[in-house]
């Protein structure tokens, strides 16, 4: 049982190019989220998805778009990355919107 | 002003102490409290759960919550260096949108 995977571990990118991080679960959770951790910032939540299909934003939404195909997938894409989003990148699952959420393993983006 | 303050630390504590990490916060609307644990370069793990003011117990971690003064502690009893992490409190009001701290650095010397 793999709980959460995330793809890439990490990942430099030149400014302006399209990336997409992927994340699955195999917990059939119906939420999901996206987090970004800064040092002296903490997780800010970037957008959620409380079910597939439904999407909703967080704290830091600009620049990043997500999709809710199915219940195991939740991708978050950035689609012309600059340096400011230079982060950890943490997708997390809950079981409705019971409070114990579930995390990955991370990715690490850098932009250049 | 933040929603939710933590001190980043880093705390530093000998082996066998007793530790204490608190977070403060400003919304009063916040009435689930979390506080997560992650190791470096790993994902937080959920490490105490809490839903109404008072103490809650598991082991050697306490889970204290004043919602009178927006005070929120996790106590750690008999410290071991296997608890050397970070520890991000965490907050909810209902709903799927989570508030976290920034973060206590422990370290538990042996």
């Amino acid at each position: 049982i793999a709980g959460i995977t995330q793809a890439p571990t990490s990942q430099i990118l030149a400014a302006g190019r399209r990336m997409t991080l992927r994340c699955t679960q195999d917990m059939r959770h119906n939420a999901m989220y996206w987090y970004r951790q800064d040092l002296g910032l903490g997780l800010r939540l970037i957008h959620y998805s409380n079910t597939a299909g439904t999407t909703g934003k967080g704290e830091v939404p600009d620049g990043y778009s997500v999709s809710r195909a199915n219940t195991d997938d939740f991708p978050l894409t950035l689609a012309s990355a600059v340096p400011s989003q230079t982060s950890v990148y943490f997708c997390a699952s809950s079981e409705g919107d019971k409070n114990e959420q579930f995390f990955g393993p991370g990715t690490r983006l850098t932009v250049l | 002003q933040k929603e939710v303050e933590q001190d980043p630390g880093p705390l530093s504590v000998p082996e066998g102490a007793i530790v204490s990490l608190n977070c403060t916060y400003s919304n009063s609307a916040f009435q689930y409290f979390m506080w997560y644990r992650q190791y470096s370069r790993k994902g937080p793990e959920l490490l105490m759960y809490t839903y109404s003011s008072g103490n809650k117990e598991d082991g050697r971690f306490t889970a204290q919550v004043d919602k009178s003064s927006k005070y929120i502690s996790l106590f750690i009893r008999d410290s071991q260096p296997s608890d050397s992490a970070t520890y991000l409190c965490a907050m909810n009001a209902g709903g799927f949108k989570t508030i976290f701290g920034a973060g206590t650095r422990l370290f538990v010397k042996a």
